[in-house]
């Protein structure tokens, strides 16, 4: 059974760092890319950055870029996301998600999902 | 690539056909894919690549489109459809979801 658990969410402070953590399990890490995904309070979904199965290629989206980095140890089979000069704007939940392998090309959509870690950015 | 998704909630009853639909700001061929949220729980996938029925999802669900025009169909709606659904493309990074739409009980 595929499963995410996300950890490392919080309270910060405006201008904070924050790092999360996905452990996960039941499938082969390595042959995955991964995804973090955020959902602010009563909103809807915003994808935030994924990462190639080796680490070599990482995309952002613009509103994170500089401040988030995306990366992962598939020794651990664990993925991060750094989180620095945080701001109000990224209170949410944060998910972890794996991205479908179809046949082995890119599925291109996440078919698997962590419960989520809140992340609060306040003072 | 923006995504617009219609209508932002609708109210139904069980039996009902529902129709929501999701408009691309640019051509993402079938890059597109529908997830169903509820309440305090994870996103869960749908459909993949515009019409493409995940493993264990009811029959009831069916997606059509390409281009910019996208639809998603509950043929009779049940009792555990009723949650917010979001259209969501990967044609391009970054990667981006409609507003969704929430489905309500009438």
């Amino acid at each position: 059974e595929v499963q995410l658990v996300e950890s490392g969410g919080g309270l910060v402070q405006p201008g904070g760092s924050l790092r999360l953590s996905c452990a996960a399990s039941g499938f082969t890490f390595s042959s995955y890319w991964m995804h973090w995904v955020r959902q602010a309070p009563g909103k809807g979904l915003e994808w935030v950055a994924n990462i190639k199965k080796e680490g070599s290629e990482k995309y952002y989206v613009d509103s994170v870029k500089g401040r988030f980095t995306i990366s992962r140890d598939n020794a651990k089979n664990s993925l991060y996301l750094q989180m620095n000069s945080l701001r109000a704007e990224d209170t949410a939940i944060y998910y972890c998600g794996r991205e479908g392998d179809c046949s082995g090309t890119r599925c291109l959509a996440i078919d698997s999902w962590g419960h989520g870690t809140l992340v609060t950015v306040s003072s | 690539i923006q995504m617009t998704q219609s209508p932002s909630s609708l109210s139904a009853s069980v039996g009902d056909r529902v129709i929501i639909t999701c408009r691309a700001s640019q051509n993402i061929w079938t890059y597109l894919n529908w997830y169903q949220q509820k309440p305090g729980r994870a996103p869960n996938l749908l459909i993949s690549g515009t019409s493409t029925l995940q493993s264990g999802v009811p029959s009831r669900f069916s997606g059509s489109g390409s281009g910019t025009d996208f639809t998603l169909t509950i043929g009779s709606l049940q009792p555990d459809d009723f949650a917010t659904y979001y259209c969501q493309q990967s044609y391009n990074s970054p990667w981006t979801f409609g507003q969704g739409t929430k489905v309500e009980i009438k």
